[in-house]
């Protein structure tokens, strides 16, 4: 059984330019979550969504994020005019339902923003 | 609003037990203790959990204490691949998110 694929593993944008990292959880998972890393520092709760719909994200900058997570295909979480604040790693994890099920957690994407 | 407080590091030997310490003085009676650890550049992964009963699985043993104020995870014989940062999370029933707070560092040294 596959885990969380998350591609690509390390993303190297210029400040502008978009950035797109995408998460394909594991078979039978349909609950996705996003987090974020900075630096130094623990991962902090993005945004969670279902097959196309978005259930909280409450955690998500307001401007220039965004999330998916169409019927078929990876959840995608999309960043537009990406700035030296963006560079972390991002984490993607799926469950198999909400609640107190574990979230098995994806490899993550690592950002640079020069 | 750190919910749990953990010593930011510890060393341990190889082959011998690792006794990780966690503070919730605060929890709920609805609330369940969980433990993630993160090895370097890798995502979180799941160790185990319980409300208050202790629990073991293949990979770690939990121990709530009767007051439910503090828990001890422990690795009964530590390798050096369970050297990671070690998180303890406090986490209600329906509750999807994980507050991940700085955790424990743990070296494991030959």
């Amino acid at each position: 059984n596959a885990g969380v694929m998350q591609n690509p593993r390390h993303l190297v944008r210029r400040r502008g330019q978009e950035a797109r990292l995408r998460c394909s959880p594991m078979k039978g998972h349909s609950h996705v979550y996003w987090y974020r890393q900075l630096p130094e520092e623990g991962l902090k709760f993005m945004v969670y969504l279902q097959k196309e719909n978005i259930i909280d994200e409450s955690g998500m900058p307001k401007e220039r994020f965004s999330a998916e997570f169409p019927k078929e295909g990876p959840s995608i979480l999309r960043i537009q005019q990406v700035v030296r604040g963006d560079s972390a790693a991002y984490f993607c994890a799926s469950s198999a339902s909400s609640g107190l099920r574990e979230q098995f957690f994806g490899p993550g994407t690592r950002l640079t923003v020069l | 609003d750190a919910k749990t407080t953990q010593p930011p590091s510890m060393d341990c030997a190889e082959g011998r037990a690792a006794n990780l310490p966690c503070n919730h003085s605060t929890i709920s009676g609805n609330e369940y203790v969980y433990w993630y650890r993160q090895i370097h550049s890798q995502g979180p992964q799941y160790i185990i959990h319980g409300l208050k009963n202790n629990e073991t699985n293949e990979m770690a043993s939990l121990i709530i204490t009767e007051d439910r104020k503090s828990s001890t995870l422990i690795l009964p014989h530590a390798t050096l691949r369970d050297t990671a940062v070690y998180y303890c999370i406090v986490r209600v029933q329906g509750d999807y998110k994980l507050s991940f707070g700085a955790g424990t560092t743990v070296t494991v040294r030959a």
